[in-house]
């Protein structure tokens, strides 16, 4: 059975940059999709964008900017970089697998992050 | 950019059949996936491409798609099916989610 586990601070300072790590378990990061979903408070879910195992990625248009994400193959795991953050960032950060076409059939549990000085 | 539009909430019966909609142009020709979530909780993929359930999801959900419309039916519903519900679909390799259904077990 395919895990996913986000990590990183759960506090960030406006203006710095957020950091997640998403570590999969219980099967290989080769030959799929991986994507960031994230939260607000009480609101909906927003797509941040994807990576494929072999590093080709697609962002949210609305986040590109802002957005990096990395796969890391050696270690099973893949990352989320957002720069220059503002209390609108505040929100549950999911990782999840799946790719153009495909549903999100994993997800991690989320993390919290709150954007606060 | 392409969008999908749900109703706020929808209440239902202890068991009744609750609908929940997805609306979007042309949304019959498009992979529609539906996911729970529970407060506190990770969403769940309870259909996918329409009108098929992953493993460990009741037949009482099921799903439907053509023409404007998705439709994620919930018969017999419980008061476990109390959660949001949101549909999704992917245009031009971008995920789009609609905003999200309450659904209330009466």
């Amino acid at each position: 059975q395919v895990q996913l586990q986000e990590s990183g601070p759960g506090l960030v300072k406006p203006s710095e940059t957020l950091s997640l790590t998403c570590t999969v378990s219980g099967g290989s990061i080769s030959s799929y999709y991986w994507s960031w979903i994230r939260q607000p408070p009480g609101k909906g879910l927003e797509w941040i964008g994807y990576i494929y195992y072999s590093g080709s990625t697609n962002y949210n248009p609305s986040l590109k900017s802002r957005v990096t994400v990395s796969v890391d193959t050696s270690k099973n795991q893949f990352s989320l970089k957002l720069s220059s953050v503002t209390a609108a960032d505040t929100a549950v950060y999911y990782c999840t697998r799946g790719g153009p076409g495909d549903p999100l059939d994993y997800w991690g549990q989320g993390t919290l992050v709150t954007v606060s000085s | 950019s392409y969008e999908v539009t749900q109703p706020l909430s929808v209440s239902v019966a202890l068991g009744q059949t609750a609908r929940i909609t997805c609306g979007g142009n042309n949304i019959g020709r498009k992979n529609v996936h539906w996911y729970q979530q529970k407060p506190g909780q990770a969403p769940v993929l309870v259909i996918y491409r329409d009108s098929h359930r992953p493993s460990g999801i009741p037949e009482r959900f099921s799903g439907s798609n053509s023409g404007n419309t998705a439709t994620l039916t919930i018969s017999r519903a419980q008061a476990g099916d109390e959660a949001d519900y949101y549909c999704q679909v992917w245009d031009s390799r971008i995920v789009v989610f609609g905003g999200g259904t309450k659904l209330t077990v009466l």
